[in-house]
């Protein structure tokens, strides 16, 4: 069975970092590329960030409102995904999905079930 | 840069009535890329469609997707009370490269 787990969310104050893991099983990890989506309490979801395969360079892409603070990386030896969280701010309160992108259409078949992340002083 | 939008924002039907929701984006969106997603209360969202048209597994067939260029379409033939949801369509390829519409909730009348 395929499965996302996140983790690594919770209560930080603005300014500060978090690093956020997704723990995959059930599928080759290094044959596909990995996303994040976000969703703010109350409202819809948010494109964060996306690693490639390395068959395909292992580079990232950003949504402009979080670009130069977060950070994606893969360690596929472990088929984990990181999300690393800077310089946080209220904004950025959400519960975030890890996401697996299909291949062929750069669809979101597989999520996990999130982990909330509550940026407050 | 690229914005979908959604409409309407909330949809109020009875059980047994066809849904109609429309994405437009602001730039013309590969078919391969437009996909639909439902998500219901505290609940991860699913995917609904992929590549536009096509059912991801085990969709109902009661779910259809069509459309390309700028708009599409996510059509529920009759509506079960657990089609109750908010549905959210996506794209990739144009900038940002990934994009998400807000929404359209799809409520009991």
């Amino acid at each position: 069975e395929v499965q996302l787990v996140e983790s690594g969310g919770g209560l930080v104050q603005p300014g500060r970092s978090l690093r956020l893991s997704c723990t995959t099983s059930g599928f080759t990890f290094g044959d596909y590329a990995m996303s994040w989506v976000r969703q703010a309490p109350g409202k819809g979801l948010e494109w964060v960030g996306f690693i490639r395969s390395k068959a395909y360079g292992g580079t990232t892409e950003y949504a402009a409102s979080v670009k130069g603070r977060f950070s994606i990386s893969r360690d596929d030896s472990k088929s984990i995904a990181y999300l690393q969280l800077n310089s946080l701010k209220t904004e950025d309160t959400a519960v975030y999905y890890c996401t697996r992108v299909g291949r062929l259409h750069y669809d979101f078949w597989i999520w996990g079930q999130g982990t909330l992340v509550t940026v407050s002083s | 840069e690229i914005v979908l939008t959604q409409s309407p924002g909330t949809l109020s039907l009875s059980p047994g009535e066809r849904a109609t929701l429309s994405c437009r984006a602001s730039q013309s969106v590969s078919s391969s890329y437009l996909s639909w997603y439902q998500q219901k209360p505290g609940q991860t969202p699913r995917l609904l469609i992929y590549g536009a048209s096509n059912r991801a597994i085990g969709i109902p067939d009661r779910f259809s997707g069509s459309g390309s260029g700028t708009d599409f379409t996510l059509t529920i033939s009759r509506v079960e009370p657990e089609d109750f949801a908010v549905y959210y369509c996506q794209q990739y390829g144009s900038a940002p490269l990934f994009t998400f519409g807000p929404g359209t909730k799809v409520d009991i009348k």
